[in-house]
């Protein structure tokens, strides 16, 4: 089955600047990557995502890499705010509709 | 967007009782929904695929008679945990997808379970 690994596991940056999370996954079948952020005591939203035939995607202060050779995809919030502050899971899965496999999470705290 | 909702947000019982989580796509038809269980600072690991009209997909070491899922409609699915005891008390989420306009899988806020 598909292992996904995540790093770093807890991050703190201040306030204004970059912060990027890492994940590698297993197998070269898997072709979607969502990314969601959990802030406590609610459920994941999806944040960005990426598939496999594309290997960057923006959305204002937030990218996403994907390195298919490599099998690694990597988050990238800028600009960073105290809003940001929360858990970050990358997931990997083989079309959308089909089961996630998660990352361990990165909970990123944000120092105004 | 889509929109999945999920009932009770956090429930309290004592131990050996059963409880019911509903998890409902508000605004499209979900043919598939999906069951998570996580533990406090840890990541999501999924118990069973829920199809409407079918039983559903469980993940191995996950009981089936203890955490029954119903998806009857394409709206609605169900887990109870039945007879519950202290080791079930975690969060649990659900997740569907709108397969229609072919949108990724959108999240519940999670049912918080406590036994006591």
């Amino acid at each position: 089955g598909e292992n996904v690994e995540q790093h770093p596991s807890t991050l703190s940056v201040q306030e204004g600047d970059s912060a990027v999370i890492k994940c590698t996954y297993s197998d070269s079948a898997s072709n979607y990557f969502p990314w969601y952020k959990q802030e406590l005591g609610k459920g994941p939203q999806l944040i960005i995502d990426i598939r496999s035939n594309v290997g960057e995607k923006k959305d204002q202060r937030i990218a996403v890499t994907l390195n298919k050779t490599a099998k690694h995809f990597s988050l990238h919030i800028t600009e960073t705010q105290p809003e940001d502050s929360a858990v970050y899971f990358c997931a990997a899965s083989k079309n959308t509709g089909n089961q996630f496999y998660f990352g361990t999470g990165t909970s990123l705290t944000v120092i105004p | 967007g889509a929109v999945v909702s999920q009932h009770p947000s956090w429930v309290i019982c004592k131990s050996g009782t059963s409880v019911k989580i509903e998890c409902r796509s508000l605004d499209f038809q979900a043919t598939t929904m999906f069951w998570y269980r996580q533990f406090p600072k840890q990541s999501l690991m999924l118990m069973a695929t829920s199809n409407e009209g079918s039983k559903a997909t469980y993940e191995q070491g996950v009981e089936k008679d203890k955490f029954l899922i119903n998806h009857a409609s394409l709206t609605l699915s169900t887990l109870t945990v039945t007879s519950a005891h202290p080791e079930d008390s975690s969060f649990y989420i659900c997740s569907a997808r709108d397969f229609v306009r072919n949108q990724p899988q959108h999240f519940g806020d999670g049912t918080r379970l406590s036994i006591l």
